[in-house]
């Protein structure tokens, strides 16, 4: 089974300043996605960006962008010019590329980390 | 707005009632899951339908718990016996089969609070 771990509960940063969150998994599998959502409080999951395990190049989405190190099973986020609307939780999250059963059709998600924006 | 939508959003009961939370995902979402989100934690994976099949479910879904999708469109998530233990979030998402994203677009959440 695949295992995500966010080491980060908590982290803060100042308005305009560039903050990385941290996410690792483990997986014996060689084809699968990467993704962080953003959950905002009493507000629906949203995706931020996504990475296919076979694409060498790292996503990058506006402000957002993750540094994809496949050998060390490391996918971290980092945002740029942090904004107050920014404020939320940050989950990882993992998915097979083939459907194999137990859940692997679905995501795996790491247990967040709270971001907070201070003005 | 992801095209998902759950209700009721907050759903307050007494222990040993039984709650029924619906999901609505638009008509290209042929795959819809379930998951159970609790305080400080990452959402996790209930069940699964691929249409109207239910394919798989986790075993967190204990014998109290049952998903339907009779028509492969909207879904229910039914709790029956209700425990405090059973107090979460819970969210439903969608995707398209074939999409070639592998995203997950999320409802809102039917949050649950038991007495």
């Amino acid at each position: 089974a695949q295992t995500v771990t966010q080491s980060q509960p908590e982290m803060s940063v100042q308005e305009a300043e560039t903050v990385t969150l941290s996410c690792t998994y483990d997986t014996s599998e060689s084809d699968y996605y990467l993704f962080w959502y953003k959950q905002p409080p009493s507000r629906q999951m949203i995706l931020v960006i996504r990475q296919e395990a076979y694409k060498q190049q790292n996503a990058t989405e506006n402000r957002f962008s993750v540094n994809f190190q496949k050998a060390a099973k490391s996918f971290s986020l980092k945002i740029s010019d942090s904004q107050l609307g920014d404020a939320a939780m940050y989950f990882c999250a993992y998915r097979s590329f083939m459907y194999s059963g137990g859940g692997a059709d679905g995501l795996t998600f790491g247990k967040g980390t709270h971001l907070i924006i201070q003005p | 707005d992801t095209g998902v939508s759950q209700n009721p959003r907050h759903k307050i009961t007494k222990r040993g009632q039984n709650v029924t939370f619906r999901c609505d995902p638009i008509s290209e979402h042929n795959r819809l899951y379930w998951y159970r989100q609790t305080l400080g934690q990452g959402p996790e994976f209930l069940t699964y339908f691929q249409n109207e099949a239910q394919l798989e479910k986790s075993r967190l879904l204990s014998d109290r718990f049952s998903a339907e999708r009779p028509k492969g469109s909207f879904s229910t998530l039914e709790i029956q016996r209700t425990e405090q233990g059973d107090s979460a979030m819970y969210l439903c998402a969608a995707s398209t089969s074939g999409s070639g994203t592998g995203e997950l677009f999320f409802g809102e959440g039917s949050r649950l609070t038991v007495l």
